[in-house]
């Protein structure tokens, strides 16, 4: 498995709610609390935006949530705003001691 | 202020190796894991490998395994990253990340260090 599988692109309008999946197995995401969202705008570097799973870093809008149901994480992004519109990448911890990203979702404010 | 600055790109053949640095400043650089991460043109994010807060352990991912090596030097702040045997599908931005031990959290981002594969 050389990444955890995202969908290519998610769009929504403004003040919609949208979710991003981010699907591997049970020995990523499935085992392991260690999940993480980024925000990466182009040409920067990326953010963090949630940690273990559902953890809101200071600083983050609480409009960004995270979960996850068995080899599934996901990240909800409620009320969008244009300032939004950025690639989306899931992270998961493995049970090799080593980390593997998702292959990013791009999203698009209507 | 956190800062993790990296050195400046780099241009080698195939076949070659660099050497990138990543200095930090603003927080306890042997309280953190240093991981490494690309991102090649148009592509996705891909780990590389970590460095353990000790400096005594390190773990690379498998598509790595014999052409990187992970060093730092604790005296100056700095870590390193080596990569052998280049291919032109290196070609990327290498970015050193600051992590805070058993988060799994990415929380200090490097501005990343173009290296381009090139004959």
């Amino acid at each position: 498995q050389s990444a955890l599988t995202q969908p290519a692109s998610v769009s929504g309008s403004p003040g919609q709610s949208i979710t991003i999946s981010c699907s591997g197995t049970s020995s990523d995401i499935g085992g392991s609390n260690l999940v993480s969202w980024y925000q990466q705008y182009p040409g920067k570097a990326p953010k963090v935006m949630i940690s273990e799973v559902s953890n809101r870093p200071s600083g983050v809008s609480n409009r960004f949530s995270g979960s996850k149901s068995g080899n599934t994480a996901s990240l909800t992004i409620s009320g969008l705003q244009a300032e939004d519109e950025a690639d989306y990448y899931c992270s998961s911890y493995r049970s090799d001691i080593t980390y593997i990203f998702g292959t990013g979702t791009k999203v698009t404010v209507l | 202020q956190v800062q993790l600055v990296q050195s400046g790109a780099e241009v080698k053949m195939p076949g070659a190796s660099v050497k990138v640095s990543c200095k930090a400043s603003g927080y306890t650089f042997t309280g953190h894991y240093m991981h490494w991460v690309r991102e090649a043109p148009g592509q996705g994010l891909e780990w590389m490998g970590w460095m353990h807060p000790n400096g005594d352990g390190t773990n690379y991912a498998q598509k790595f395994q014999g052409r990187v090596t992970m060093t730092r030097d604790t005296s100056i702040s700095t870590a390193y990253i080596e990569l052998t045997g280049l291919i032109s599908d290196d070609t990327a931005l290498y970015y050193c990340v600051g992590e805070p031990p058993g988060t799994g959290k990415f929380d200090y981002w490097g501005p990343g260090t173009l290296v381009t594969v090139s004959s």
